[in-house]
């Protein structure tokens, strides 16, 4: 089945300095990549996905790119904000009834 | 609010003890999933129901059980946890128009489960 590895697990940045969280999967018929957003007390919340048709999808200051042939995607943040501080899942999953995997989770800290 | 509500939030509970977390969508969604969450460990997926038909059952332990009465409600039966089941016990519900794979997941805010 599907493995998906998320680095780094924590990372902090300087406030207004840009986060990159890296995610690899193993099968290659994955197809389907969104991205979560835990803040403390709340569940994950979907902040961005990306399908398999496209390389790259941006929303104001978060963007996923998709490398297919290496097996990995990416989320990046740009010009971090205290409240972008929380805790980010990458996910990836196959066509159909498969349910999604999720990464182990990365703890992003801006500090002010 | 994502329209997914679980109570309680929080539960402390002997291990002799039998308690039953419940989750409610509002949403109009057709699917239901039971996660959990430990630390420094990815979401783990117990179990997924569509249309109210259990479709994934993760070789999670008969200690928890299931229940879904319909496709806005879904429950969660505890009965003699051991203490590594302490977690955040998260519910989420998609609309399964394309498939469970391809869904966007809604989940609730959790309940934190503490097994003595």
């Amino acid at each position: 089945g599907e493995n998906v590895e998320q680095h780094p697990s924590t990372l902090s940045v300087q406030e207004g300095d840009s986060a990159v969280i890296k995610c690899t999967y193993s099968d290659s018929a994955s197809n389907y990549f969104p991205w979560y957003k835990q803040e403390l007390g709340k569940g994950p919340q979907l902040i961005i996905d990306i399908r398999s048709n496209v390389g790259e999808k941006k929303d104001q200051r978060i963007a996923v790119t998709l490398n297919k042939t290496a097996k990995h995607f990416s989320l990046h943040i740009t010009e971090t904000q205290p409240e972008d501080s929380a805790v980010y899942f990458c996910a990836a999953s196959i066509r159909g009834n498969t349910p999604l995997v999720f990464g182990k989770g990365t703890r992003l800290s801006v500090i002010a | 609010e994502t329209g997914v509500t679980q109570t309680p939030r929080h539960l402390v509970m002997g291990m002799t003890n039998k308690k039953s977390l419940k989750c409610e969508q509002h949403l109009g969604h057709n699917a239901m999933y039971w996660y959990k969450q430990s630390a420094k460990k990815p979401l783990e997926l117990m179990f997924v129901y569509n249309f109210k038909e259990q479709t994934e059952n993760n070789s999670v332990p008969s200690r928890f059980s299931p229940e879904c009465p319909n496709s806005s409600h879904l429950f969660l039966h505890l009965h003699t946890l051991q203490p590594e089941d302490s977690a955040l016990y998260l519910c989420a519900s998609s609309q399964a128009s394309r498939g469970l794979g391809t869904d966007t997941q809604y989940f609730g805010p959790g309940t934190r489960l503490t097994v003595l």
